[in-house]
């Protein structure tokens, strides 16, 4: 059974800092997708991760993915308080379930002045 | 905007009733997913629909049923709810299958059990 751990699950950073969410998973997949989740609305598809060494960046934030480790990490650099949400990473099922998504907790961000 | 439509937006009902979430995916995509969203489960993967037929279920209540109609909209079918089933509950799509199942999620609808 395909298990998702993130950590940490909350995180409390200052304007300017730069920080690490990691995502640890427990069966092979190579496939890894990053989402935002503002409180109380829905889920935003932020990074689709598709192979070992994969590496995606949109303005702060950056994605990568080591398959073999098992481990995919969402670093934040130079946070701004826009960046405050809750971050999921889900992994993608193999064989029979493939497709199927299973999400890690989420990584509850605040970030203050 | 993902493209992805759910209604009602809130359900307010009361324990022991039937309720049914509806839900339109993105044009083009044919596999439809369903999520529960609360506090202290988290997010967890309901059931999947592929061109109109369940493919994968996970941690679906035998209380709970869903399918997915012709024209690909879906709907979720609550009965004998309780306090606990009180939560958020996402519609997401994809074009599964594909090179990657990036899923879309819907606004939700938030559903309270009193």
């Amino acid at each position: 059974e395909l298990k998702v751990e993130q950590n940490p699950l909350f995180l409390s950073m200052q304007e300017g800092k730069n920080y690490t969410i990691y995502c640890n998973y427990s069966t092979t997949s190579d496939r890894l997708y990053w989402y935002r989740q503002d409180p109380g609305k829905s889920l935003e598809s932020l990074f689709v991760l598709l192979s070992n060494g994969a590496v995606k960046q949109e303005g702060r934030l950056m994605a990568s993915l080591d398959t073999k480790a098992r481990l995919s990490t969402l670093h934040i650099t130079a946070a701004v308080h826009d960046l405050s949400a809750t971050y999921f990473c889900a992994v993608e099922e193999y064989g029979g379930s493939q497709g199927n998504l299973i999400f890690g907790k989420g990584t509850k961000l605040s970030v203050k002045p | 905007d993902s493209g992805v439509t759910q209604t009602p937006k809130h359900l307010i009902t009361a324990t022991g009733q039937r309720v049914t979430l509806r839900c339109s995916p993105r044009s083009g995509d044919l596999s439809v997913y369903w999520y529960q969203q609360s506090l202290d489960q988290g997010l967890q993967f309901l059931i999947q629909y592929y061109n109109g037929e369940e493919r994968a279920k996970g941690n679906i209540l035998e209380r709970f049923s869903a399918q997915q109609f012709p024209d690909l909209h879906s709907e979720l079918n609550l009965s004998s709810l309780e306090l606990g089933d009180s939560a958020l509950y996402f519609c997401a799509s994809s074009v599964f299958p594909g090179v990657a199942n990036e899923q879309f999620f819907g606004p939700g609808t938030r559903l309270t059990v009193l």
